[in-house]
């Protein structure tokens, strides 16, 4: 069974704060690595995605890949109370391209403190 | 806004009956695909349809079957319904190859 787990939280930061969230995964071959944001009541939403090993950044968002030790994070720096969701790590499993089948943690919820 | 469309927003169903579920994929995707989604827990894939043929297929029982249609656009059937069926549907989109999707508001599905 392919997996993807997270820590439910909830994880409580104060506004200002790095928000660090975690992923792990079973599927050792597993190339694509996403981040999606979802709001109470709505959709994902995607907000990062990682193929290779290191650091991605794209504006306040960090994400960090180490496929030895199968570990996805999540960096938020400067969190607002706007950045209090839902984060679900998700890993693309499917036949490299023909097919996209996400499997997702079952997230974690971030709550930041005014 | 993703321009992926889902319809209806809510649905009731009792057991046993069946539903079908609707969406418009993002202008230029060519590919769609299904999830489920129990309260509290993460999307599950249900299949993805390319060229209006099911190209990848989870855990789920044949009374869950799709279409896609020339233009893209896509239903969900679920015969049979269940309580457990009891969820919110999300479709995505995508360009075949791209493994990014973009998420439609979803269905919300309540058996009872």
């Amino acid at each position: 069974q392919k997996e993807v787990e997270q820590n439910s939280g909830p994880l409580s930061v104060p506004e200002g704060a790095i928000a660090s969230l975690n992923c792990t995964y079973s599927d050792r071959g597993s190339q694509s690595f996403f981040w999606y944001r979802q709001y109470s009541g709505k959709s994902p939403e995607l907000i990062m995605f990682i193929y290779s090993n290191g650091d991605k950044e794209d504006g306040r968002f960090t994400a960090q890949l180490n496929k030895a030790s199968q570990y996805v994070s999540l960096l938020i720096r400067d969190s607002q109370p706007s950045d209090s969701a839902t984060y679900l790590c998700a890993v693309n499993i499917g036949n490299g391209g023909a097919t996209n089948k996400l499997i997702f943690g079952t997230g974690t919820l971030l709550a930041v403190q005014p | 806004e993703t321009g992926v469309t889902q319809s209806p927003t809510h649905l009731i169903k009792t057991r046993g009956q069946q539903v079908t579920l609707r969406c418009s994929s993002q202008s230029g995707h060519n590919t769609v695909s299904w999830y489920q989604q129990a309260l509290g827990q993460g999307p599950q894939f249900i299949f993805q349809y390319y060229r209006e043929e099911e190209n990848g297929r989870g855990n789920f029982p044949p009374r869950f079957s799709g279409l896609q249609f020339p233009n893209y656009s896509s239903e969900l059937n679920v015969n049979a319904l269940e309580l457990d069926d009891s969820a919110l549907y999300l479709c995505a989109s995508s360009f075949l190859g791209n493994e990014k999707l973009f998420f439609g508001s979803g269905t919300q599905l309540s058996v009872l």
